[in-house]
């Protein structure tokens, strides 16, 4: 079964310095993989997806993430973070090679400081 | 367009009642999937129902059950409550499944007491 590992729980940094936050994957298949938001009180919503092709994948509010086979890493990144990108994060791949679910990560809590 | 609706938003059940949850999903997505958010175990999926069909089916005890309408509405059902089963319930809708990436809703924070 595929399996996600967020490295970071938290990851405090001060507003307008880059950010990466770590995913690592397991997996002997191929893969897709995804990268979620959630703010306070809030559900999920989509940052960006992998599926094939470039592996330098453009999300939305400034975000990318780069697939890197070799490493099996999904690493998200921001230039330049702002106090309002104060959220949890996670990584997900599919479930044991499944289209029909996904396994999310633990999350990692991003805090934004002025 | 309209989002993934919830309903309700809060909810507080005593030990051993049951509970019905609602989903209405995007306007034109047939997948609708459940999953349960705990600070201890994270994100949990329950189900996933495409076409009035439950196509998978995570591990969870048989008190948790769903269905889905032919309007593609998901509701789902948890019998004889237990402590443990206070939970963010997220709903998530997509056009075919979990590939096509997830719109999910705000989610129904139940409390069992």
């Amino acid at each position: 079964a595929q399996s996600v590992t967020q490295l970071d729980s938290q990851v405090p940094v001060f507003e307008e310095a880059p950010v990466e936050l770590r995913c690592n994957y397991s997996s002997s298949v191929s893969v897709y993989l995804f990268w979620y938001v959630q703010y306070p009180n809030q559900g999920l919503q989509l940052l960006l997806k992998y599926l094939s092709g470039s592996t330098l994948v453009k999300g939305i509010n400034g975000f990318e993430a780069e697939f890197n086979k070799s490493q099996t890493s999904f690493h998200l990144r921001k230039p330049s973070v702002h106090i309002s990108d104060t959220a949890e994060y996670f990584c997900a791949v599919p479930a044991g090679g499944s289209a029909r679910q996904l396994t999310f990560g633990s999350g990692t809590q991003l805090t934004v400081l002025p | 367009k309209a989002g993934v609706t919830q309903t309700p938003r809060y909810l507080i059940k005593t030990r051993g009642q049951q509970v019905t949850l609602s989903c209405s999903p995007i306007s034109g997505h047939r997948s609708v999937s459940w999953y349960q958010q705990t600070p201890g175990q994270g994100l949990q999926f329950l189900f996933e129902y495409f076409s009035e069909t439950q196509r998978n089916k995570g591990n969870f005890p048989g008190r948790f059950s769903g269905r889905q309408f032919s309007n593609s509405r998901s509701e789902m059902n948890v019998s004889t409550l237990e402590l443990g089963d206070s939970a963010l319930y997220l709903c998530a809708s997509s056009l075919q499944g979990a590939r096509d990436g997830y719109t999910f809703g705000s989610g129904t924070r139940l409390t069992v007491v």
